[in-house]
């Protein structure tokens, strides 16, 4: 069976200093892959998308970049955190087919100070 | 403009009661997916159920059960009979398919509160 597991679970940062979330999905091969960002009390909004290795689509302009190293690897990064970059993340994925639902990762609070 | 609009922003019921979200999509596909998920305290984010624009039936699982009606473009959830642990937020959501990308708009989310 198909698993997402991201991590940290909880951060704390202060602001100016870097971030890398990580996502990791198992059972599965190409998966599309997806950072949602969830700020206190709102919805969600699509940080980034990936279709592939190294194909990373941005949705929003913003202190954060995405990486795809490996196919079922999805990083979050930044080199200098805002006190607006804090928020829930979240980490998901779906398989390659037109149909299907978005499997979601634990999440990872981030707290800048 | 939204693509997925949920206008109830919090909703209080007492157990028992039956509580039905409101969700209104837009989108000028023909093939597009509709979703509910289900976000608890713990925050990892439950999917509940897919529609697809095809099928307009209704669907009805446990206390759950699913209103889709193209003609008004909406998808609404109602819990029968609702419970403490039905308390979360709850997310409406479109999939909309591009080029090799199926793009998922939510909604704004509706947090339901389940008093015992």
């Amino acid at each position: 069976s198909q698993t997402i597991h991201q991590w940290p679970a909880t951060l704390v940062q202060p602001v100016g200093s870097p971030l890398s979330l990580e996502c990791t999905v198992e059972g599965t091969s190409n998966p599309n892959l997806y950072w949602y960002r969830q700020a206190a009390g709102r919805g969600l909004q699509l940080l980034f998308y990936s279709v592939g290795i190294g194909q990373i689509s941005s949705e929003v302009p913003q202190n954060l970049s995405a990486s795809r190293p490996q196919d079922r690897q999805f990083i979050l990064s930044s080199k200098k955190l805002l006190l607006s970059d804090s928020g829930f993340y979240l980490c998901a994925w779906k398989g390659i087919a037109n149909t299907g639902e978005l499997f979601f990762g634990e999440g990872s609070r981030l707290t800048v100070l | 403009a939204q693509k997925v609009t949920q206008a109830q922003t919090e909703i209080s019921v007492v157990e028992k009661e039956d509580v039905t979200l409101d969700c209104v999509y837009e989108t000028r596909d023909t093939t597009y997916y509709l979703f509910w998920y289900k976000q608890p305290p713990s925050g990892e984010l439950v999917f509940l159920i897919r529609r697809n624009s095809f099928d307009e039936q209704n669907e009805i699982s446990g206390r759950y059960s699913w209103n889709f009606q193209k003609s008004t473009s909406s998808f609404n959830f109602t819990i029968t009979a609702s419970q403490v642990v039905d308390s979360a937020v709850y997310f409406c959501a479109l999939s909309e398919r591009i080029y090799n990308f199926n793009k998922f708009y939510f909604g704004s989310g509706t947090k339901l509160n389940v008093k015992p």
